[in-house]
């Protein structure tokens, strides 16, 4: 088990670049988490993954987001024409499907974004 | 829709001392609960989960949590703390309509001190 692996782990840029975040999950999980954790606050829900699905997205995910898993491994995060508001951590996760009880899930150390 | 409240955002203690971080929940089904902690720069660490069966979970480091329905709470204990444990902790609820999806209150900040 090598854990949940996100790269890269800082990123600056300048407003209006696009930025790209990758996340490796740990191997045997089948699903795979976004989240986006501003300073001061707990991780807000972006999105995840089923395999290569993605089951559901949060309001929070503008269409300048975009995330994808093509082959149900690794997953990318893109923002497009990035703005101030972007600054956070976007943090991934990944988890088993469980049965009747709920698999918890395990973070990789995020990608701190600042935009300049 | 569920929701998160941590009651305190800073808890100061000194070194040995007993802690309670509190969380309250709010949810119209049944629910599964956690407790991660966080240290500065690093992503977020389970501490324990209630998913069902015992009320009371433990923690190999020495904490636990206590489900309690009828106050919605799960509030985290530990009964002498180290300077090792400062970080920041965050409680997280989900249930099976949320797609196995957290939701995070805003977080306790646990300052030990010497």
């Amino acid at each position: 088990d090598t854990g949940v692996s996100q790269d890269p782990r800082h990123k600056i840029t300048k407003r209006g670049q696009n930025v790209t975040f990758r996340c490796d999950p740990i191997s045997e999980h089948n699903r795979l988490y976004w989240y986006r954790q501003t300073l001061g606050q707990g991780p807000e829900f972006l999105t995840y993954f089923q395999n290569e699905a993605q089951l559901e997205k949060s309001r929070l995910l503008s269409d300048r987001f975009s995330a994808e898993r093509p082959k149900g491994s690794f997953s990318t995060l893109e923002i497009q024409r990035t703005e101030q508001g972007d600054s956070a951590m976007y943090l991934c996760a990944s988890s088993r499907t469980g049965g009747t009880s709920n698999q918890p899930q395990h973070f990789g150390d995020g990608t701190r974004l600042s935009i300049l | 829709a569920q929701s998160v409240t941590q009651l305190d955002s800073q808890v100061p203690v000194f070194e040995e001392a007993p802690v309670e971080l509190r969380c309250n929940y709010s949810s119209s089904v049944s629910v599964y609960l956690f407790w991660y902690v966080q240290y500065p720069n690093q992503g977020l660490q389970l501490l324990l989960k209630y998913l069902s069966g015992s009320t009371l979970v433990e923690s190999i480091n020495g904490f636990e949590a206590e489900f309690n329905k009828s106050q919605t709470s799960f509030h985290l204990r530990k009964p002498s703390v180290h300077i090792s444990d400062t970080a920041e902790y965050f409680c997280a609820v989900s249930d099976w309509t949320s797609g196995s999806r957290l939701t995070f209150g805003e977080g306790t900040q646990l300052t030990v001190n010497p």
